[in-house]
């Protein structure tokens, strides 16, 4: 069965530090990866997503993430964070091409020191 | 606004009461997406529609919950006889048919069985 893992629960930084948060996932297949942020009162929202192609992928408000297939990682960075990018990130998988469900991880928290 | 809209957005009922919530999703997606969150986790699949079909049901549906899509628009989801542990965030997601599946999700309704 697929299973996504989020290493760090809680992550808390000061404004302009970088930022990786873990990602690691359990399927055998190809897979769609995604990376999904809940601000607070808000409701989810894609920050970015890989199909195929580059693994290095670029998303909104300067995320990006890497894929590394041998690893099964797609970790999520930013070189510099901002206080607004205080929220919950949330990553996720599907099966390359289905339909059916999202399976996401635990959520990691992001709280960012002014 | 064209997203996918849920109602209501929050539910308070006593335990042993029917609850109903509804999902809007967004109007060209015919693929419907159905999910429970609770604190601290990741939201969790539990059904999935493509048009009025139901094709896929996650083992957290026990046979209290039940969801309808009638003519392939909106969808209901049902959860007779509450119980405390179904206190949570339900989150309705949509997608269009075809190649990936990038699911675009609600603000969720809460709901709080006390």
């Amino acid at each position: 069965a697929q299973s996504v893992s989020q290493h760090n629960h809680h992550v808390i930084l000061s404004e302009a530090a970088s930022l990786e948060l873990g990602c690691n996932y359990s399927y055998g297949g190809t897979v769609n990866l995604f990376w999904y942020v809940q601000y607070p009162g808000q409701h989810l929202q894609l920050l970015l997503k890989y199909f195929s192609g580059d693994p290095l992928v670029k998303g909104i408000k300067g995320f990006e993430a890497e894929f590394i297939k041998s690893k099964f990682s797609f970790n999520l960075r930013k070189p510099s964070v901002q206080w607004s990018d205080t929220a919950e990130y949330f990553c996720a998988v599907n099966e390359y091409s289905s339909a059916s469900k999202i399976i996401f991880g635990s959520g990691t928290r992001l709280s960012i020191r002014p | 606004d064209t997203g996918v809209s849920q109602n209501p957005r929050h539910k308070i009922t006593k335990r042993g009461q029917n609850v109903t919530f509804r999902c809007d999703p967004i109007s060209e997606h015919n693929r419907l997406y159905w999910y429970r969150q609770t604190l601290g986790q990741g939201p969790e699949f539990l059904t999935y529609f493509q048009n009025e079909a139901q094709l896929e049901k996650s083992r957290l549906l026990s046979d209290r919950f039940s969801a309808e899509r009638p003519k392939g628009s909106f969808s209901t989801l049902e959860i007779q006889r509450t119980e405390q542990g179904d206190s949570a965030m339900y989150l309705c997601a949509s997608s269009l048919d075809g190649g990936v599946n990038e699911q675009f999700f609600g603000p969720g309704t809460r709901l709080t069985v006390l």
